[in-house]
């Protein structure tokens, strides 16, 4: 088992150019998650993914979009990056939301934007 | 905003000695998670509590709850060089699963 996959490892973007963030996860997980961790911050969450065909806003949605592809993939678009979206990117994956189920996450994405 | 507030920030300890931090959160939860986090890495779980649940341990861990207060602990003990990392606490409400800021621990060898 490869976990929670995420890809890019890296990435450097200029203002305005857009880009999408891809996680796959291998457990059969119902809910799979996308945070934003910012020095000092926490983990920030920007949408999450219940269950195979639903998505929904976290904390810090604005700029970006979701896609719940199937169950195994959960991909970040970032339709015209800004300086306020460098930050780690982590995508992370739970059997089943509020039931105590713990979290696995990916390596993360370290995004520049420029 | 963020439901778990970890303290202290920043937290620096010899070999041996045992390290607490504290995690507090303001609203009610179904459980509450402690996860670490190494430099450069993802956060790895490493030990859950449930709201009807006081006291918990795992290995070198004990955790606590306190549900009146809003507040959990996290101790390690005997610590190791090797437990240098982040700590975070992480609150599941049956909504979403918010986190701390987190504590950096730092063990001198």
């Amino acid at each position: 088992n490869a976990g929670v996959t995420q890809t890019p490892k890296f990435q450097v973007l200029k203002t305005g150019q857009s880009m999408t963030l891809q996680c796959a996860q291998d457990m059969n997980h119902n809910s799979m998650y996308w945070y934003r961790q910012d020095p000092g911050m926490g983990l920030r969450l920007i949408y999450y993914s219940a269950s195979e065909g639903t998505t929904d806003k976290g904390e810090v949605p604005n700029g970006y979009n979701v896609s719940r592809l199937n169950k195994r993939e959960f991909s970040l678009r970032l339709e015209s990056a800004a300086p306020s979206q460098t930050s780690v990117y982590f995508c992370a994956s739970f059997m089943d939301r509020g039931r105590g189920t713990e979290a696995f996450f990916g390596q993360g994405t370290r995004l520049t934007v420029v | 905003s963020q439901q778990g507030e970890e303290d202290p920030q920043a937290l620096s300890i010899q070999e041996g000695e045992n390290a607490t931090m504290n995690c507090s959160y303001k609203t009610s939860i179904n459980n509450l998670q402690w996860y670490r986090q190494n430099s450069g890495r993802g956060l790895v779980h490493l030990i859950l509590i449930r709201s009807n649940e006081r006291e918990k341990h795992s290995g070198r861990l004990r955790v606590t709850l306190d549900t009146s207060k809003k507040s959990s602990s996290l101790l390690i003990t005997a610590s190791r060089a090797a437990d240098t990392a982040s700590y975070f606490c992480a609150t599941d409400d049956n909504n979403d699963m918010r986190f701390g800021a987190g504590t950096r621990l730092t063990v001198k060898p």
